[in-house]
């Protein structure tokens, strides 16, 4: 079965510092998604980067990096030179393309929080 | 180009009453899934559908939880007779038609807030 697990229930990070927000997945399909979404104090969820398992290289969009390392089932975010907008709660999920293919299993989420 | 469009934003009701969620979809996505998130967790997968097909209802509750997509409209999540534990976030999500590897971007609607009083 397909697990998400997200150790950090809340971090702390200095403006303009980087910060990691841990994930670890559980699966047996060889094929999955990896995805990071964003859900501010508003409540929407916010699409913010996606591994393929399959993909060699590590996926970066902006200011956002996922350090994804298969061997160990880690999929971690990196955010660099923090926000005070980067304060919310962010949710690693993930697909798998078999018999569960549709359904996102997410994580219990981190809460960060950036210092001024 | 409209995202995933959620109404109402905000629903309360009564136990006992029905509760009726709208979705629309993104612009050529074909692809509809409905999730709870209960205060301070993650989300929890319930339905995925396709336009008048239910391919996983597994998250589903099995009693007073229907969900459908219809050839024309938008998708509707129903709970029927609501009670308090219905109290949740409500999130519609869509994706466009599933490639080879099934792992296509789901994006969000703004999310509907149920209470039942």
């Amino acid at each position: 079965a397909q697990k998400i697990t997200q150790t950090q229930p809340g971090m702390f990070v200095q403006e303009k510092e980087a910060v990691t927000l841990d994930c670890t997945y559980d699966t047996s399909d060889p094929s999955y998604g990896l995805f990071w979404y964003k859900q501010p104090s508003s409540g929407e969820m916010i699409f913010l980067i996606y591994q393929g398992s399959y993909d060699q290289q590590n996926a970066t969009e902006g200011r956002y990096s996922l350090n994804f390392q298969k061997a160990r089932k880690s999929a971690n975010l990196v955010i660099s030179a923090s926000q005070l907008g980067d304060s919310a709660m962010y949710f690693c999920a993930m697909r798998e393309a078999g018999t569960n293919a549709g359904k996102s299993t997410f994580g219990d989420g981190t809460t960060l929080t950036v210092k001024p | 180009n409209a995202g995933v469009m959620q109404n109402p934003r905000h629903l309360v009701r009564r136990r006992g009453q029905e509760a009726r969620l709208r979705c629309s979809p993104m612009k050529g996505h074909s692809h509809v899934y409905w999730y709870r998130q209960l205060p301070e967790e993650g989300l929890k997968f319930m339905v995925y559908l396709q336009k008048e097909n239910i391919i996983d209802e597994s998250g589903m509750p099995k009693e007073r939880f229907s969900a459908e997509f219809p050839k024309e409209g938008p998708s509707i999540l129903r709970i029927q007779q609501v009670v308090r534990g219905d109290s949740a976030a409500y999130f519609c999500a869509s994706s466009p038609p599933t490639g080879v590897w099934g792992t296509d971007t789901q994006y969000f609607g703004p999310g509907t807030r149920l209470t039942v009083l």
